[in-house]
C-alpha cells in the first residue's frame, strides 16, 4: 500500500496563475483532508471530504476549491494564486472504525507564489 | 467552530528530563484528542491519542491526560530523548469519521544531550 500520495512535491507559481495539487489513498477510507501549514500556525484545514460526494469549507477555505472525484482521490484547486497561498500543503485520509480518527498524511506539496 | 489552544510553541529541556504540552479546546462536543509528532521535512504522524471516556493513556515513555470538565488535554514524555526533537501537534475533533479534525499551532521541542 503506498498510503496517501499527494502531486506534485513542488511546484513554483507566478501570480494569478491556476494550478490543481492532487491527491489519492489506497487504504478505502472515507474522509479526506486539506491542510496547509505555515510557521508558527500549525496545520490549517482548508477543506474537507466527509465521503465520496460531499465536501465542507475548514477553517481558511477562501482562495480554494476541492474536488472529491471519487473515494479514493481529492484535489485541491487554487484558480487564481497569490502569495498569501505560499506554503505546505498536506492532504489526508482518516482512518474509519473501529480506530476511528486517526490521520494519514501525504509527504507534502511545497508550494511557492512569486 | 472548534478551536485548539497549545503552548509553550517553544520547548527546550534536557536529555533525561521531562517535557509537558498543553492544550485547550472549546467545542464541548470533541471526544477525540490525538497527538502527532512532526519531524523536520517529514510528514506529522500519529504517536498517542485519548478518547472523551478515558481520563489518562499511556504509551511507554509518553502519556496523555484529558480533563473534560477544563477542557484541557496535555502530553507528557519522560526520559526525552534527542531523537524526541521535532513538532508535536494536538487536535481535536468529533469522532465518528467526518469530522474535521482542529489543530493546534504546534511546540518545537528541542531535547539537548
Amino acid at each position: 500500500n503506498a498510503g496517501v500520495t499527494q502531486t506534485p512535491k513542488f511546484q513554483v507559481l507566478k501570480t494569478g496563475q491556476s494550478m490543481t495539487l492532487q491527491c489519492a489513498q489506497d487504504m478505502n477510507h472515507n474522509s479526506m483532508y486539506w491542510y496547509r501549514q505555515d510557521p508558527g500556525m500549525g496545520l490549517r484545514l482548508i477543506y474537507y471530504s466527509a465521503s465520496e460526494g460531499t465536501t465542507d469549507k475548514g477553517e481558511v477555505p477562501n482562495g480554494y476549491n476541492v474536488s472529491r472525484l471519487n473515494k479514493r482521490e481529492f484535489s485541491l484547486r487554487l484558480e487564481s494564486a497569490a502569495p498569501s497561498q505560499t506554503s505546505v500543503y498536506f492532504c489526508a485520509s482518516e482512518r474509519l472504525a473501529p480506530h476511528t480518527g486517526e490521520l494519514f498524511f501525504g509527504e507534502g506539496s511545497r508550494l511557492t507564489v512569486l | 467552530g472548534e478551536n485548539v489552544e497549545q503552548h509553550p510553541s517553544t520547548l527546550s529541556v534536557q536529555e533525561g528530563d521531562s517535557a509537558v504540552i498543553k492544550c485547550t479546546y472549546s467545542d464541548s462536543a470533541s471526544n477525540y484528542f490525538p497527538w502527532y509528532k512532526q519531524e523536520l521535512g517529514k510528514r506529522p504522524q500519529l504517536i498517542i491519542d485519548i478518547r472523551s471516556n478515558v481520563g489518562e493513556k499511556k504509551d511507554q515513555r509518553i502519556a496523555v491526560t484529558l480533563n473534560k470538565t477544563a477542557k484541557h488535554f496535555s502530553l507528557h514524555i519522560t526520559e526525552t530523548q534527542p531523537e524526541d526533537s521535532a513538532v508535536y501537534f494536538c487536535a481535536a475533533s468529533r469522532v465518528t469519521g467526518g469530522f474535521k479534525t482542529i489543530f493546534g499551532a504546534g511546540t518545537r521541542l528541542f531535547v539537548k544531550a
